[in-house]
C-alpha cells in the first residue's frame, strides 16, 4: 500500500481557485469511487470535506468540490479564503475493507 | 454528540509495545453501521491508515504494520484498543482514533495523542 501521490504546495490569492490532485492506481484511486478528503490545521485532527469522490458533508462550503478521472482524483477550491490555508489529504479505499492516504498538499494562500 | 478520545503512554521505551485506547461516547460502539479505527501521523509527515475493527471484533490491518499491530474492543466499555509491537523510533507519531462512517470515510476523529518512541 503506497501512498497516493500529491503536490507537495500549491498556491493561490484569495478568490482564486486552486485544485488539488491526488493520484493513485487502479487498485485504489481508479477502482472505487470511495476517495474523501481531509483538511489539517496545524496541531488539530483532520476534518472530511468530501467523501464519496464528490460529497460534501453538512456544514461544508460549497467552495470545497471534489471529482474523480481514472486513477486521479481532485479537490477544487473556488473561492479561496485566508481560512482555508491548511494541509489537504486525500483518503481512497484499497479493496478489503483497507485504505491509503495521499501524502499530503500544504495550500498556502498569498 | 459523537466523541472519541484517545488515551495511553506518551513516551514508549524501543523493543516494547505500545499501547493506546480510545473510549467513544455518544453513540454505540456496537453500532452495525460503523467500523473504527487507527490512524498515525509521524511529526511533520503524512496520515498512515493503521487498521480498522468492527463490534463483531473483525479487524483488518495496513499490511506494512500487519505483524506488529492488534487491534481489539470492548464493547461493554464503549473502546477499542490498539497495540503495536517491537517499536523503533520510526513509530513516534500522533495517533488519532476515528470513527469509519458507514460508507468509506472517517468521520469524526478525536484529537490524537503523540506517543515517543525513546529511551
Amino acid at each position: 500500500q503506497s501512498a497516493l501521490t500529491q503536490p507537495r504546495s500549491v498556491s493561490g490569492s484569495p478568490g482564486q481557485s486552486v485544485t488539488i490532485s491526488c493520484t493513485g492506481t487502479s487498485s485504489d484511486v481508479g477502482g472505487y469511487n470511495f476517495v474523501s478528503w481531509f483538511q489539517q490545521h496545524p496541531g488539530k485532527a483532520p476534518k472530511l470535506m468530501i467523501y464519496d469522490v464528490s460529497k460534501r458533508p453538512s456544514g461544508v462550503p460549497d467552495r470545497f468540490s471534489g471529482s474523480k478521472s481514472g486513477n486521479t482524483a481532485s479537490l477544487t477550491i473556488s473561492g479561496l479564503q485566508a481560512e482555508d490555508e491548511a494541509d489537504y489529504y486525500c483518503c481512497s479505499y484499497a479493496g478489503s475493507y483497507t485504505y491509503v492516504f495521499g501524502s499530503g498538499t500544504k495550500v498556502n494562500v498569498l | 454528540q459523537l466523541q472519541l478520545q484517545e488515551s495511553g503512554p506518551g513516551l514508549v521505551k524501543p523493543s516494547e509495545t505500545l499501547s493506546l485506547t480510545c473510549t467513544v461516547s455518544g453513540v454505540s460502539i456496537s453500532n452495525s453501521n460503523y467500523y473504527w479505527a487507527w490512524i498515525r501521523q509521524p511529526p511533520g509527515k503524512g496520515l498512515e491508515w493503521i487498521g480498522s475493527i468492527y463490534y463483531s471484533g473483525s479487524a483488518y490491518y495496513n499490511s506494512s504494520l500487519k505483524s506488529r499491530v492488534t487491534i481489539s474492543v470492548d464493547t461493554s466499555k464503549g473502546q477499542f484498543s490498539l497495540k503495536l509491537t517491537s517499536v523503533s523510533a520510526a513509530d513516534t507519531a500522533v495517533y488519532f482514533c476515528a470513527r469509519r462512517d458507514w460508507g468509506h470515510w472517517f468521520h469524526p476523529w478525536g484529537q490524537g495523542t503523540l506517543v515517543t518512541v525513546s529511551s
